[in-house]
């Protein structure tokens, strides 16, 4: 079945950027996404990109897609402490429903 | 700005008791969904509802699982006899249609079973 990877932890200082990567297996997927959880909340919704497009920017974040090598990332600049959660990678599974497939998340720790 | 709303927010129950999870969906949309979170891993996609009925759902959502829109506008998740690995964060979320980008989460309810 579908499967998305992601590296489980980033530790960043304050003003860098952070780039969090996802790998994922469904070349059919229509949309990718990257989902914020902060502790203890939902999910937040930051950002997505058609599978079509290679990169998109939004503000400070910055959207990769590598859809040869199935490889997103998600930049984020000038990292700030509240950015620090958990960065979720996700796909839609094609089939109609949109039924979403999430990465295992990254936790991202920005220290002042 | 519309959001979906889910009750209770932390719920804890006896192992091989009955609980039922709400959701307020937002109101114009068509697709409805329940994820859960097992602490620690990852978010696993459990059905999907749509047009009165389920369209697709995991093998986790076994008989024990059951779904209901029972008015218009609240989206249940029933368990009907918890057991200790159903402990988990659920989210709900919803979306306007089909070709539509973006799935609205709630905040969760947490599952406490003991």
């Amino acid at each position: 079945g579908e499967d998305v990877e992601q590296s489980l932890f980033l530790s960043v200082r304050e003003g860098d950027s952070s780039v969090i990567n996802c790998t994922y297996t469904d070349s059919s997927s229509t949309y990718l996404y990257w989902y914020k959880q902060e502790p203890g909340a939902g999910l937040q919704l930051l950002t997505y990109i058609f599978s079509n497009m290679d990169m998109k920017q939004d503000q400070r974040l910055t959207v990769l897609l590598n859809k040869k090598d199935k490889h997103l990332s998600l930049r984020i600049a000038d990292t700030q402490t509240g950015d620090s959660a958990i960065y979720f990678c996700a796909e839609n599974e094609n089939t109609g429903f949109q039924k979403l497939v999430f990465g295992t998340g990254t936790r991202l720790l920005v220290s002042p | 700005e519309p959001e979906v709303t889910q009750t209770p927010s932390h719920q804890v129950t006896q192992m091989g008791q009955e609980v039922i999870l709400r959701c307020v969906p937002i109101s114009n949309h068509l697709y409805f969904y329940w994820y859960r979170q097992i602490l620690g891993q990852k978010v696993e996609f459990l059905v999907s509802f749509y047009n009165n009925e389920i369209s697709e759902k995991s093998e986790i959502f076994d008989d024990q699982f059951s779904v209901e829109r029972p008015d218009g506008s609240n989206f249940t998740l029933k368990i009907r006899s918890t057991k200790l690995e159903d402990s988990a964060m659920y989210f709900c979320a919803s979306m306007a249609g089909h070709l539509n980008t973006e799935a609205f989460f709630g905040q969760g309810t947490r599952l406490t079973v003991v």
